[in-house]
């Protein structure tokens, strides 16, 4: 399973754009990468995945490195609901093993 | 769609005793997964299957068990609790591909007393 390196917090003004990277520099080729977030209290969500190329949806963005060695989870505009821990994982075609890190705690100050 | 069902949502048990966290989905997915979470702690894998008739172990297995006799159901029977093994359990399932997301439930707030 490839690793990840994310920061282990952060903070963000409610209205401003956040930009959460991680490192995932031992990718395979075919892995995709996945973008969890757990609210306080709640089981883990599902925000956002993408192989190669920069994908949207209503939630977020997902910016992901030419070389694919690192990607950043966009969220154009903060909310006091997105206050929340983040997950990035790498996930290949039958990939048993959906492990998750530390992952990024954002912190969204009003 | 009902999606990933848990129960029960609370249960606090006595050293010793031994319980069944139960987890069913009707996605027809593949792969399930068992996960712990500690209070201010990330999630650890202590289960998987990847179809009926088939388990591996995860990151902490020790002190659990699991048995995934149908596509649905894939439960967690703890034997001989200990106060360690109070945590947040979420059940989750996901189809194999690499492009298909993970589904969690809703936990199970277990405290062994």
């Amino acid at each position: 399973d490839a690793k990840t390196t994310q920061p282990n917090s952060m903070e963000s003004n409610e209205e401003e754009p956040v930009h959460l990277p991680c490192n995932h520099s031992t990718i395979s080729g075919t892995d995709y990468i996945h973008w969890y977030r757990q609210l306080p209290s709640q089981g883990p969500e599902y925000v956002i995945h993408g192989l190669t190329s920069n994908v949207n949806n209503r939630m977020a963005s997902l910016a992901i490195a030419e070389d694919r060695k690192s990607s950043t989870l966009i969220l154009h505009r903060a909310t006091l609901r997105d206050a929340a821990v983040y997950y990035c994982i790498p996930r290949g075609n039958y990939g048993q093993n959906f492990v998750f890190g530390p992952g990024t705690r954002l912190s969204v100050l009003p | 769609n009902a999606g990933v069902t848990q129960t029960p949502k609370f249960r606090i048990l006595k050293i010793g005793q031994s319980m069944t966290l139960q987890c069913t989905q009707d996605m027809n997915h593949n792969y399930m997964y068992w996960y712990r979470q500690d209070p201010g702690m990330g999630l650890k894998l202590i289960y998987y299957s990847v179809g009926a008739g088939i388990t591996d172990k995860g990151e902490v297995p020790n002190g659990y068990n699991v048995s995934r006799s149908t596509t649905e159901d894939f439960p967690l029977r703890l034997e001989l609790a200990a106060p360690s093994q109070t945590s947040v359990y979420f059940c989750a399932s996901s189809y194999s591909r690499g492009y298909e997301k993970l589904f969690f439930g809703s936990g199970t707030q277990l405290s062994v007393l």
